[in-house]
């Protein structure tokens, strides 16, 4: 199986900040990488597809990239809506496997 | 507006069958694929499998010997059924709705609120 690992585990960052969350694939899985955002009690809500495509009605702020076998999420001027847990997802291979999570915490 | 709705029983005895259904409104399951992941108490998420109403179901090798997905589209629900459980089933179950963008991107677009289903004895 594919071995998705994000870093950092979690993040405490304020109003406004500039947040960077990396996803590292244990193999090529060339660009079929998503990321999610899911909120305490919630279920995870879409936000990415193949490794920077917008879901639609997902804002701007949030944007996606590939280096290699590392993605990134960042998220500009972070808003109290955006604390929450992120989470990573290759289909590359079967079976689909997600990253562990990053939680961003207010600081 | 397409929602999601997964049901059944938020308790399961050990060694027995997890039955769930998926009920999907605003859209036919005939137009999609349609997914479910679960999410263990505190845990990350899973992929289980998803199903194409047509198709055969693609399943998760982990699980593969104890699931059943299967589409009723006349009802336009999906199901899930998972045999022998044990605790370490216990976990939130999401159904999802499956794009696939450009034949190639594979993208959990929906997703339902989820159902806590605990597993004891």
């Amino acid at each position: 199986d594919i071995q998705m690992t994000q870093s950092p585990s979690s993040l405490s960052a304020s109003v406004g900040d500039r947040v960077t969350i990396t996803c590292r694939a244990s193999q090529d899985i060339d660009n079929y990488l998503a990321w999610f955002q899911q909120k305490k009690g919630r279920a995870p809500r879409s936000l990415i597809f193949g490794a920077s495509s917008l879901h639609s009605g997902v804002p701007s702020k949030f944007s996606g990239s590939r280096s290699g076998t590392q993605f990134t999420l960042t998220i500009t001027s972070l808003q109290p809506e955006d604390f929450a847990t992120y989470y990573c997802q290759q289909y590359y291979n079967y079976p689909w496997t997600f990253g562990q999570g990053t939680k961003v915490e207010i600081k | 507006q397409v929602q999601l709705q997964e049901s059944g029983p938020g308790l399961v005895k050990t060694s027995e069958t997890l039955s769930l259904t998926c009920t999907v409104s605003g859209d036919s399951i005939s137009t999609f694929y349609w997914a479910w992941i679960r999410q263990p108490p505190g845990k990350g998420l899973e992929w289980i499998g998803y199903i194409y109403y047509s198709g055969r179901p693609n399943y998760n090798p982990s699980l593969k010997s104890r699931l059943t997905i299967s589409a009723d589209r006349s009802r336009d629900q999906i199901s899930l059924k998972m045999n022998t459980v044990t605790a370490t089933d216990t976990a939130v179950y999401y159904c999802a709705r499956l794009n696939r963008y450009n034949w190639v991107h594979w993208a959990l677009e929906i997703w339902g609120q989820g159902i806590l289903v605990t597993v004891s004895s």
